[in-house]
């Protein structure tokens, strides 16, 4: 039972360049999340998604785009990497309104 | 506005000290408060789920209790290894997203 899985654990990119995290749950949840953190500032919600097919805006969504094709997937995309996008994200999954979210490890982003 | 606030920001104790840790929340119909632990480079861990005021949930040495605008996080004779960031979040009305408190910092002297 693998849980929530995240992909890279560590990357590091130059400024404009783009690239995806991936993330997959294997819990058949429908509701998904990502979320990035940053000292002092907790976790702040990015996007998040009630069902494939549904993507929903959070917090702080500029720069990243999400898609939701399968229950099981819901890769982050940045779409032109800035300095502001250092932080860790991490993606989470929760089986519905009333349930807390399972997190998977995060992926420790750096854009220089 | 939807608010979720921890206090304190940082706690240091000695092993054995007991204290309690604050969620305070601003949310219309709550849905469901969380508590998770995390530990330095890796993910929220889930440690509870409370659903209407006067729940309380134990595990090993830490209790979570829940009135209608606030939440305590106990913590009995601590250890070291209590030693991590206690996160706190609020799932509320018809809305689809949890928001989360900025944490408390425990940190345990043995």
């Amino acid at each position: 039972n693998a849980g929530v899985t995240q992909t890279p654990k560590f990357q590091v990119l130059k400024t404009g360049q783009s690239m995806t995290l991936q993330c997959a749950q294997d819990m058949n949840h429908e509701y998904m999340s990502w979320y990035r953190q940053d000292p002092g500032m907790g976790l702040r919600l990015i996007h998040y998604s009630v069902g494939a097919g549904i993507t929903d805006q959070g917090e702080v969504p500029n720069g990243y785009n999400v898609s939701r094709s399968t229950t099981e997937d819901f890769p982050l995309r940045l779409l032109s990497a800035a300095p502001s996008q250092t932080s860790v994200y991490f993606c989470a999954s929760r089986a519905g309104l009333n349930y807390g979210y399972t997190f998977g490890s995060g992926t420790r982003l750096t854009v220089v | 506005e939807d608010q979720v606030t921890q206090s304190p920001e940082a706690l240091r104790l000695q092993e054995g000290e007991s204290s309690s840790l604050n969620c305070s929340y601003t949310v219309s119909g709550l849905r469901g408060l969380f508590w998770y632990r995390q530990d330095p480079g890796k993910g929220p861990e889930f440690l509870f789920t409370l659903y209407s005021a006067g729940e309380e949930k134990e595990k090993e040495r830490l209790k979570a209790t829940l009135t209608k605008k606030e939440s305590f996080l106990h913590i009995t004779a601590p250890k070291p290894e209590d030693s991590a960031t206690y996160l706190c979040a609020v799932s509320y009305s018809s809305a689809s997203k949890i928001i989360f408190g900025s944490g408390t910092r425990l940190s345990i002297r043995p």
